[in-house]
């Protein structure tokens, strides 16, 4: 099946930096690509949907100016968590679709953010 | 109450025992997705339903539509199959409802 990367896999940071988070589709090209966090034993909670091109869509009670999503090009998506508080550790995992309609989601393996 | 009801949320079966994992969802979907997250966080895509039934190994997904239920099922289950399994809805316009998961151990 496609894969889709992320990196880091795991990032330790100090409260108030900022953290950039990647997502790849490695061979295919990524339409739209989805941000998800996951907070211990919870379910995964959408954050973002990003098309290639154009501004992402956040969903309700996520800050856009909080956490930065660029999906400048079909391969690459970035998450960039500005200023960042212990409340925002976290794993975050990222998805790609080839469409637009319903075509599989491709996760990546995840990035585990601690800040402390 | 979440829209989407999985059960149960943890499961430990012997190797060898047919697993089941139930799946209840409350909003209108086109679509049920089984996904399965191992214990690194990394997400796999199982299946994906609109009606009926679908077979991948010994792994079998079901759904029945007028009550708004799926099932996924394991086949001769083995510890490489312990996981957390994920039940997610998706509308027609693309918006995903997830479960909270079933944590599936297997004992060799």
């Amino acid at each position: 099946g496609a894969v889709v990367s992320q990196h880091p896999s795991w990032v330790i940071c100090k409260s108030g930096t900022s953290v950039k988070i990647e997502c790849r589709s490695l061979d295919f090209q990524a339409t739209t690509m989805f941000w998800y966090r996951q907070f211990p034993k919870q379910s995964l909670m959408l954050m973002a949907t990003s098309n290639e091109g154009s501004k992402a869509t956040y969903e309700q009670g996520v800050e856009k100016d909080k956490f930065l999503i660029n999906h400048a090009s079909l391969t690459l998506s970035t998450l960039t968590v500005t200023s960042a508080h212990p409340e925002d550790s976290s794993f975050y995992i990222c998805s790609a679709r080839a469409g637009t309609g319903r075509e599989t989601q491709y996760f990546g393996p995840g990035t585990r953010l601690l800040v402390l | 109450k979440n829209e989407v009801e999985q059960s149960p949320q943890n499961l430990t079966a012997q190797e060898g025992e047919f697993i089941t994992i139930n799946c209840s969802y409350s909003v209108g979907i086109s679509a049920l997705h089984w996904l399965q997250q191992h214990p690194g966080g990394g997400i796999v895509s199982l299946f994906m339903l609109s009606s009926g039934k679908k077979k991948h190994g010994r792994l079998i997904a079901t759904i029945n539509i007028q009550e708004k239920h799926s099932s996924l099922h394991i086949t001769a289950s083995h510890p490489r199959d312990s996981a957390v399994y994920i039940c997610a809805g998706q509308n027609t316009g693309n918006q995903f409802y997830f479960g909270t998961g079933t944590s599936l151990t297997v004992i060799p």
